[in-house]
């Protein structure tokens, strides 16, 4: 059974960077057709799609960050990793990890979540 | 903009009872890419239901999904204990690749 574990600082300063990192089990981040992604969701309650990445490296970032994020893949350590620079208020929540489902070459939704990892950044 | 509609928001209802979930699209959605998830408080969401109408491995069948175009429900034929959650839909495709509605919160 497929298990990840989102892991970093539960808190960060507005203006610097949020860093996580999502370790995998169960499963190798670098199988053929594998999507990873990123989702976080507001203390409100709302979930926002953060981003994705092909086993190949390829991303694919939500616009609204597009310009401050980073995603990657450690495949020595079977992780997947976010940068989120310029951290602000508005990007406080839980930040989950999560394995697509890949059907036909098409990514269309999120299969296998991480617990999470709360983060507040404070000013 | 794209944006998907979940009603109600929240559906007040016992165990036993038939829920009918609905999730509107406001443009269409492609190849009815469209997802369902529960979230129960202090878990992550769990993948129920996929392409509007496949339940995911592991799930009851007493979820089901339907619909096409703009107009999905999320269908629990019979509420169990374990139901009272938030259910959020999901759509692939259009811009920005993924976006969730708000959310129905079944309350007991």
């Amino acid at each position: 059974q497929m298990h990840l574990q989102e892991s970093g600082p539960g808190l960060v300063r507005a203006s610097e960077t949020l860093s996580l990192t999502c370790t995998v089990s169960g499963g190798s981040i670098s199988s053929g057709g594998s999507y990873w992604g990123w989702v976080r969701q507001s203390p409100g309650g709302g979930l926002e799609w953060i981003g994705d990445i092909y086993f190949t490296g390829v991303t694919h970032y939500n616009p609204s960050l597009m310009s401050r994020l980073i995603i990657s893949l450690d495949t020595s350590k079977n992780q997947v990793s976010l940068e989120l620079t310029s951290a602000a208020a508005t990007d406080t929540g839980v930040y989950y990890c999560a394995r697509l489902r890949n059907s036909h070459f098409v990514p269309h939704c999120f299969e296998f979540w991480g617990q999470g990892a709360h983060v507040t950044v404070s000013s | 903009e794209f944006v998907l509609t979940q009603s109600p928001g929240i559906l007040s209802l016992s165990p036993g009872d038939r829920a009918t979930l609905s999730c509107r699209a406001s443009q269409s959605v492609i190849s009815n890419y469209l997802a369902w998830y529960q979230q129960r408080p202090g878990q992550a969401p769990r993948l129920l239901i996929y392409g509007a109408s496949n339940r995911a491995d592991g799930i009851p069948d007493r979820f089901s999904g339907s619909g096409s175009g703009t107009d999905f429900t999320l269908t629990i034929s019979r509420l169990e204990p374990e139901d009272f959650a938030v259910y959020y839909c999901q759509q692939y495709g259009i811009s920005p690749r993924f976006t969730f509605g708000p959310g129905t919160k079944v309350d007991f």
